[in-house]
């Protein structure tokens, strides 16, 4: 079975230009998440989709980033306009669905999509 | 604000000695626990958990680490490491409860010197 997919695996775009990353989940798996990691921090969570509607954008940085869910299987996310300070590695994952039965669902990553903005 | 702790940013350490990941994190009612893995131009793979029960558990090639709840700890362990392991080891929190959000730690950079 796959696993997590992302494209591209790495992208060079100047300051003031648009990029959009896809991620395609696991199969069948409802929930996706969106992460970022900036050089030298923490791995920080962006947002969670489940299905197609956005359960939780807690950690969607300010309003040039828009992720999208359509059909509740591929994800994008879009920064436009990019900022220096938006590079970095992002990463998507995916998990089940399963409600409150479960004690968690765990979450497959992707391997990351390496965003630098020149 | 819930956060992790990994106070080493490096490690190197000899093949076949033992090495210590730290992991610490800020109290909660109700954790799960997890470290993952980045190897070299890959993605981020799921080393081990702990969601309840024996306080220690294992992976497959030989990490462990135990969930110790006085301390807030969730260091992460093995006896004699590989070349193999050179990796970045991020230790990880699911706060239950709440939405399905892990938050990392900055990760610890495990280099095996021949």
């Amino acid at each position: 079975e796959a696993g997590v997919t992302q494209f591209p695996s790495h992208s060079v775009i100047e300051k003031g230009q648009t990029v959009t990353l896809r991620c395609d989940p696991i199969s069948g798996h409802d929930n996706l998440y969106w992460y970022r990691r900036v050089m030298g921090k923490e791995i920080k969570f962006l947002l969670h989709f489940v299905k197609e509607s956005k359960q939780d954008e807690s950690g969607m940085p300010n309003n040039r980033f828009l992720a999208e869910r359509t059909g509740g299987t591929y994800s994008t996310l879009k920064v436009q306009p990019a900022e220096l300070e938006d590079s970095g590695v992002y990463f998507c994952a995916s998990s089940q669905g399963g409600g409150s039965s479960r004690p968690y669902n765990e979450q497959f990553f992707g391997p990351g999509t390496r965003l630098t903005v020149l | 604000a819930q956060s992790v702790t990994q106070l080493d940013s490096q490690v190197p350490v000899f093949e076949e000695a033992p090495v210590e990941l730290r992991c610490n994190y800020s109290s909660s009612v109700s954790v799960y626990l997890f470290w993952y893995v980045q190897y070299p131009n890959q993605g981020l793979q799921l080393l081990l958990k702990y969601l309840s029960g024996s306080t220690l558990v294992e992976s497959i090639n030989g990490f462990e680490a135990e969930f110790n709840k006085s301390q807030t700890s969730f260091h992460l362990r093995k006896p004699s490491v590989h070349i193999s392991d050179t990796a970045e080891y991020f230790c990880a929190v699911l706060y239950s409860g709440g939405y399905q959000k892990v938050t990392f730690g900055i990760g610890t950079k495990l280099q095996v010197i021949p």
